[in-house]
């Protein structure tokens, strides 16, 4: 069984201040991956970063950065000098028993940018 | 990057009657869709694996002669909701995945919020 736990439900965070979002996950399977998604007022799903289980590299795109730590089972996405644009709803995600491509999602963190 | 079309964006419907969703991959193959389910403020949850060429997989929970799956072809797979009722007003969102495996990124359609009145 997989699961993956986003205990923030809700943030709100004045602009250009910095903001990371929490990603807990749990699997048996040594290969796995992670993702992130963002989803705006509209409803799409817009894809954030993939990272693979054999990975820990962090990662940097512009004001985004992601730190995956195995040894605490986490994905923590931080926005940096955060923008009114940032707003939206933020998924934490697995794929793991590999050749499945079942995404299991977390519940998702409620970002609001005050401006 | 690829891009998954789903249509209609929304739609309005009369209890009782059925509609029909699809899911289009634009510029790839897709013999896997993923159709999922999202309630107000909540997370997605899977509803069934649509399979190109053969019988949908859906999960527990799920019935399937309510929501109707057909994957008719490389590019096109669709949602059928029967029978519709107030309880069943959603928003729907389709998934394909541009390989296999998990190494395999999924791209998602924008979603349709079907509201049963």
């Amino acid at each position: 069984a997989q699961k993956v736990t986003q205990a923030q439900t809700e943030i709100s965070v004045v602009e250009k201040e910095d903001v990371t979002l929490d990603c807990v996950y749990e699997t048996r399977d040594t290969t796995y991956y992670l993702f992130w998604y963002k989803q705006p007022p509209s409803g799409e799903l817009v894809f954030l970063i993939r990272r693979n289980s054999f990975d820990e590299q962090n990662e940097i795109s512009g004001r985004y950065s992601w730190n995956f730590q195995k040894s605490t089972s986490s994905f923590n996405f931080t926005i940096t000098a955060s923008q009114v644009v940032d707003s939206a709803v933020y998924f934490c995600a697995l794929i793991s028993n590999f050749g499945n491509e079942k995404l299991t999602f977390g519940t998702g963190t409620r970002l609001t940018i005050i401006p | 990057g690829a891009v998954v079309s789903q249509h209609p964006s929304w739609v309005i419907c009369k209890s009782g009657t059925s509609v029909k969703i699809e899911c289009r991959s634009l510029d790839f193959q897709a013999t896997t869709m993923f159709w999922y389910r999202q309630f107000p403020k909540q997370s997605l949850m899977l509803m069934a694996t649509s399979n190109e060429g053969s019988k949908a997989t859906y999960e527990q929970g799920v019935e399937k002669d309510k929501f109707l799956i057909n994957h008719a072809s490389l590019t096109l797979s669709t949602l059928t909701v029967t029978s519709a009722h107030p309880e069943d007003s959603s928003f729907y969102i389709c998934s394909a995945p541009t390989g296999t495996g998990a190494v395999a990124e999924a791209f998602f359609g924008q979603g349709t919020r079907l509201t049963v009145v």
